[in-house]
């Protein structure tokens, strides 16, 4: 169990850039999420997948965000255009699909900024 | 929709006092409730959930919480903290039976404790 690793851990880009952030989940768990925090907030939930399908979004979650999670392994989500108020960090956690309420992995994040 | 109060921001407390930290929560429907802590540079770790039955759930660390329908509470305790317990912790709820599997976190309660 090497636990859930985010890739990168910092990243700075200008206004209206691009970014993406890779999430790679515990190897057997078939469940990954995208949460966001803000300072002196808790994560919001941003989308789940269960396997490759994306199963729920957030409102919070506009047209520019995009997220994939390509045969059901690693995941990515792309922020296009980004504006300051991206700025955040960026969560992902994973968990074994075993029933409701059960226990997420999380990993340490992504923080972006934004100037 | 549900939602969660995390009623102090921040707690200090003196090693080897009793701590208790407080959330309510808000949902029209039965819920399952959670409660999440960061350490610096971590990612957040399930301490301990309540799904059903015993209202006093022990979690790791020597953390319980008592859930309170009556009262819409959920509030952590531990008899004795320790300098290690310094963190942040996060109450969170997500709907019961209802195929959901998005969590809805409190703002967070900053415990320090204080040798």
């Amino acid at each position: 169990d090497t636990g859930v690793s985010q890739d990168p851990r910092h990243k700075i880009t200008k206004r209206g850039q691009n970014v993406t952030f890779r999430c790679d989940p515990i190897s057997e768990h078939n469940r990954l999420y995208w949460y966001r925090q803000t300072l002196g907030q808790g994560p919001e939930f941003l989308t789940y997948f269960q396997n490759e399908a994306q199963l729920e979004k957030s409102r919070l979650l506009s047209d520019r965000f995009s997220a994939e999670r390509p045969k059901g392994s690693f995941s990515t989500l792309e922020i296009q255009r980004t504006e300051q108020g991206d700025s955040a960090m960026y969560l992902c956690a994973s968990s074994l699909g075993s029933g409701e309420g059960e226990k997420l992995f999380f990993g340490s994040g992504t923080q972006l900024s934004v100037l | 929709a549900q939602s969660v109060t995390q009623l102090d921001s921040q707690v200090p407390v003196f090693e080897e006092a009793p701590v208790e930290l407080r959330c309510n929560y808000s949902s029209s429907v039965s819920v399952y409730l959670f409660w999440y802590v960061q350490y610096p540079n971590q990612g957040l770790q399930l301490l301990l959930k309540y799904l059903s039955g015993s209202t006093l759930v022990k979690g790791i660390n020597g953390f319980e919480a008592e859930f309170n329908k009556s009262q819409t509470s959920f509030h952590l305790r531990k008899p004795s903290v320790h300098i290690s317990d310094t963190a942040e912790y996060f109450c969170a709820v997500t709907l019961s039976g209802a195929g959901s599997y998005q969590l809805t976190f409190g703002k967070g309660t900053k415990l320090s404790v204080i040798p």
